[in-house]
């Protein structure tokens, strides 16, 4: 069984702080990660996209990835009460689909 | 920004009803999902396609069918409503393989 892991949360920081979140995947083959937001009662949007090694930065987001670990994470710099969602990560194990973890529910307090 | 439509956006509907979930994509993509999520849950890939006239049950067993007779659309239906498949329903679609999905707003199903 192919797995995602995320800690589901709540993890709740500061206004202006950094959210960190992470993720674990069962399997090294896998080529391509993503981080998704979604709103409650919303649909996932995707923030992130990240395939090789090391950071990948896109404003106040940043995705790590470390295949040899397995897992990657999602950086959101000067969090704000916007920031406020679950996130998703998501990782293809084949070439058809996409598997979801469950996501973590982040809280920015203003 | 992603041009991806889904109707209705809620369904109050009696146990029994056959209901068909629309969802329609602009942008020309092959590839087309359905997931079903419950709300704080996981999503759940149900059904995907490749193209036209192809179709296949992804990783969570659903009672629901889809078709894929045109590219830019890929409906769902339910020959039978029941409780139990009260839940939200999302389409996607992406360019290549699974990469960068876009997804509609999503049906919120309620059974009777």
């Amino acid at each position: 069984q192919k797995e995602v892991e995320q800690n589901s949360g709540p993890l709740s920081v500061p206004e202006g702080a950094i959210a960190s979140l992470n993720c674990t995947y069962s399997d090294r083959v896998s080529q391509s990660f993503f981080w998704y937001r979604q709103y409650s009662g919303k649909s996932p949007e995707l923030i992130m996209s990240i395939y090789s090694n090391g950071d990948k930065e896109d404003g106040r987001f940043t995705a790590q990835l470390n295949k040899a670990s397995q897992y990657v994470s999602l950086l959101i710099r000067d969090s704000q009460p916007s920031d406020s969602a679950t996130y998703l990560c998501a990782v293809n194990y084949s070439a058809r689909q996409l598997t979801f973890g469950s996501g973590t529910q982040l809280t920015v307090l203003p | 920004e992603a041009d991806i439509y889904q109707t209705p956006r809620y369904l109050v509907i009696g146990t029994g009803k056959k209901i068909t979930l629309e969802c329609s994509q602009t942008m020309g993509h092959d590839k087309m999902y359905w997931y079903q999520q419950d709300p704080g849950m996981e999503l759940h890939l149900i059904h995907y396609s490749y193209g036209v006239n192809s179709t296949e049950k992804g990783d969570l067993s659903s009672e629901s069918t889809v078709s894929r007779i045109r590219t830019e659309h890929f409906p769902l239906t339910l020959e039978s409503a029941r409780p139990s498949h009260t839940s939200q329903y999302l389409c996607a679609s992406s360019e290549y393989n699974p990469d960068t999905q876009y997804f509609g707003p999503g049906t919120r199903l309620t059974v009777l």
